[in-house]
């Protein structure tokens, strides 16, 4: 059974800070990490896939760095907005198959 | 371009029963995948087809199956149906592998 593990489970900030997530997966047989933002009543939304060690990714204000060896992604929200709030999950792509993690449900405060 | 869409959007069966869910994937999508969620646990993995084959499979009963047609479309069958098999069920396609996958909008199943 593949362990994804994210964390915190929950954050509370208020806008204009910044903020940053984890995403752990094992380290072997990795093919892809996925990161996917989730609102509430809406579908999950992919804001980026990775498959290099050492890759860097950015949308706007949030970016993604992956280290395939160590087996951790960072997610990372510059200045959030209230509209930022959601929930962040990552995925573990192996073969075809993509194992989540369990999310990380971010609030922004106005 | 149209999104991925499911039907029904909302279903409510009685325990016993069997339902089948249905997705069309995005136009050039051959890779549909399916994932229950319910409460307190995150997306479970359902099974993967590409091109009509089933190429993965997660750690579900035998009641639980799949198909996909020569136009992407995919079906998902539950058969005699558990109060446990309440849960929202998402489809998500994608053009190929470690591509992004586009979710649809789920159907929400309530088993009584």
């Amino acid at each position: 059974i593949l362990n994804v593990e994210q964390s915190p489970q929950s954050l509370h900030v208020q806008e204009g800070d910044s903020t940053n997530f984890t995403c752990s997966f094992p380290s072997s047989n990795f093919y892809a990490l996925h990161w996917y933002r989730w609102e509430t009543a809406k579908s999950p939304e992919a804001l980026f896939v990775m498959t290099l060690n050492g890759d860097e990714k950015k949308k706007g204000r949030i970016s993604a760095t992956l280290n395939t060896k160590e087996g951790y992604s960072y997610l990372y929200i510059k200045g959030s907005q209230p509209e930022d709030s959601a929930t962040y999950l990552c995925a573990f792509e192996s073969g075809s198959r993509l194992t989540f993690g369990e999310g990380t449900q971010l609030t922004v405060n106005p | 371009k149209a999104g991925v869409t499911q039907t029904p959007r909302y279903l409510i069966k009685t325990r016993g029963q069997q339902v089948t869910l249905s997705c069309s994937p995005i136009s050039g999508h051959r890779s549909v995948s399916w994932y229950q969620q319910t409460p307190g646990q995150g997306l479970q993995f359902l099974f993967e087809y590409f091109s009509e084959t089933q190429r993965n499979k997660g750690n579900f009963p035998g009641r639980f199956s799949g198909r996909q047609f020569s136009n992407s479309r995919s079906e998902m069958n539950v058969s005699t149906l558990e109060l446990g098999d309440s849960a929202l069920y998402l489809c998500a396609s994608r053009r190929s592998q470690n591509g992004e996958q586009y979710f649809g909008p789920g159907t929400r199943l309530t088993v009584t």
